[in-house]
């Protein structure tokens, strides 16, 4: 069956822009979250949504990044004015419940001139 | 709050030979343990998992580990790896009163050589 999918698969952009990640969850899941892997280290969390709701959002550095899952399922990580340092791989991960086994997408590679 | 320590960034190893990948956690309450598989250009895949029972774990792949709760260790063994296990290795854990957020160490790179 289909996993979790994400678009695009690199992404480019200069600083100052505004971009916008996408994510499919695995249907039926209605947990999503979006972790952010910087190079050399491991994923680091930034959102949980549990349905259509940001239940913890604790993670996100600053204001600069916000995310939305209107429908309960596909979501987008959006970041304003973006600096070199927001690059980075995110990867987003869905679950049947928040207990559940959390299944990774192949992550976005943002790439910040 | 929890943290994760892979002490070793890059562990360099013949085929056929053993090995293990090391991982450390520090936590005020009980967790779950997990290590995750990435292979180049992929995703995250779980490779083993513990939640309660038995310490020794097996996972896919013919990996398993042992949770030793008075060391706070949980590491990743294999008695014959391939050169098809060349990737990184990730621990996690994931505290039990907040059950979704994983914590991961920085990752262990494993290169296994002919």
């Amino acid at each position: 069956g289909a996993g979790v999918s994400q678009t695009p698969s690199n992404k480019v952009t200069e600083k100052g822009k505004y971009v916008e990640l996408r994510c499919d969850p695995i249907s039926g899941h209605t947990a999503l979250y979006w972790y952010r892997q910087s190079l050399g280290q491991g994923p680091e969390f930034l959102i949980y949504f549990q349905g259509t709701g940001a239940a913890d959002d604790s993670g996100l550095p600053n204001d600069r990044f916000f995310a939305v899952r209107p429908e309960g399922s596909v979501s987008t990580l959006k970041i304003q004015r973006t600096e070199r340092g927001d690059s980075a791989v995110y990867l987003c991960a869905s679950s049947l419940e928040a207990v559940g086994e959390q299944f990774f997408g192949p992550g976005t590679r943002l790439t910040v001139l | 709050a929890q943290s994760v320590t892979q002490l070793d960034s890059q562990v360099p190893v013949f085929e056929e030979a053993p090995v293990e990948l090391r991982c450390n956690y520090s936590s005020s309450v009980s967790v779950y343990l997990f290590w995750y598989v990435q292979y180049p250009n992929q995703g995250l895949q779980l490779l083993l998992k513990y939640l309660s029972g038995s310490t020794l774990v097996k996972g896919i792949n013919g990996f398993e580990a042992e949770f030793n709760k008075s060391q706070t260790s949980f590491h990743l063994r294999k008695p014959s790896v391939h050169i098809s296990d060349t990737a990184e290795y990730f621990c996690a854990v994931r505290s039990m009163d907040s059950s979704y957020k994983l914590i991961f160490g920085s990752g262990t790179r494993l290169l296994v050589r002919p």
